[in-house]
């Protein structure tokens, strides 16, 4: 079967990084990508890794190892409004989003 | 309309009731999906369309059913709402299935 696993909640500090990984097992990899979902709202894009190594975007970086089936997203000088769900997602071999159950961020002044 | 829109925003149902869920996008997407989100689980699919005349099945299609008549437009059906379809369901777009998806706004749904 396939399966996203991520942990179901962190806990960091304002100012502080914080890394949320994601392990995958899937029938084909066509490529991963992190959403941001804050309560209540729509999940929004944040990266995308279809090769490996460290995609760079301002406070939030994701890397990407294809051979070991993780991925993790960092972000750095925590904000409160970073305080949200983290989806992780990978794109299987008939190009269908499969998607883990999220992380619940939640960030103390 | 900006983006994707969904309707309604909220909604009670009895069970046994015919419901539709509308979705519209104005960003000339190819690609359309509808997703439910239930508590504790990720976001699953439960019909895709590639392109408008074509739909396809996800994860969870039983007791749904979809159409895309026009580009624009990808409305979810519910034949015979049940309680296990009260859930979160989201509509979400791409400009084709290889690039990221935008989601609207979602439509709570509540089925007794």
């Amino acid at each position: 079967g396939q399966n996203i696993d991520q942990p179901t909640e962190m806990t960091a500090t304002e100012g502080a990084i914080v890394q949320i990984n994601c392990t995958y097992q899937t029938s084909g990899f066509n490529g991963l990508f992190w959403y941001q979902q804050h309560a209540g709202e729509a999940p929004t894009f944040l990266s995308y890794n279809v090769l490996d190594g460290l995609e760079e975007k301002g406070r939030f970086s994701s890397f990407l190892s294809r051979s070991k089936g993780y991925s993790y997203l960092l972000l750095k000088e925590l904000q409160m409004k970073d305080s949200a769900s983290y989806l992780c997602a990978v794109r299987d071999s008939n190009y269908q989003l499969i998607w883990g159950a999220g992380t619940k961020l939640i960030i103390k002044p | 309309i900006a983006g994707i829109t969904q309707a309604p925003t909220s909604q009670i149902l009895a069970a046994g009731r015919r419901m539709t869920l509308r979705c519209t996008q104005d960003m000339r997407h190819n690609a359309m999906y509808w997703y439910r989100q239930d508590l504790g689980l990720g976001l699953r699919l439960i019909h895709y369309s590639n392109t408008a005349g074509t739909t396809g099945k996800g994860e969870v299609p039983d007791g749904y059913s979809v159409s895309r008549a026009n580009t624009d437009d990808f409305p979810l059906t519910l034949a015979s709402a049940v309680p296990s379809q009260t859930s979160v369901y989201f509509c979400a777009s791409s400009l084709d299935s290889n690039n990221e998806q935008f989601f609207g706004p979602g439509t709570r749904l509540t089925v007794l």
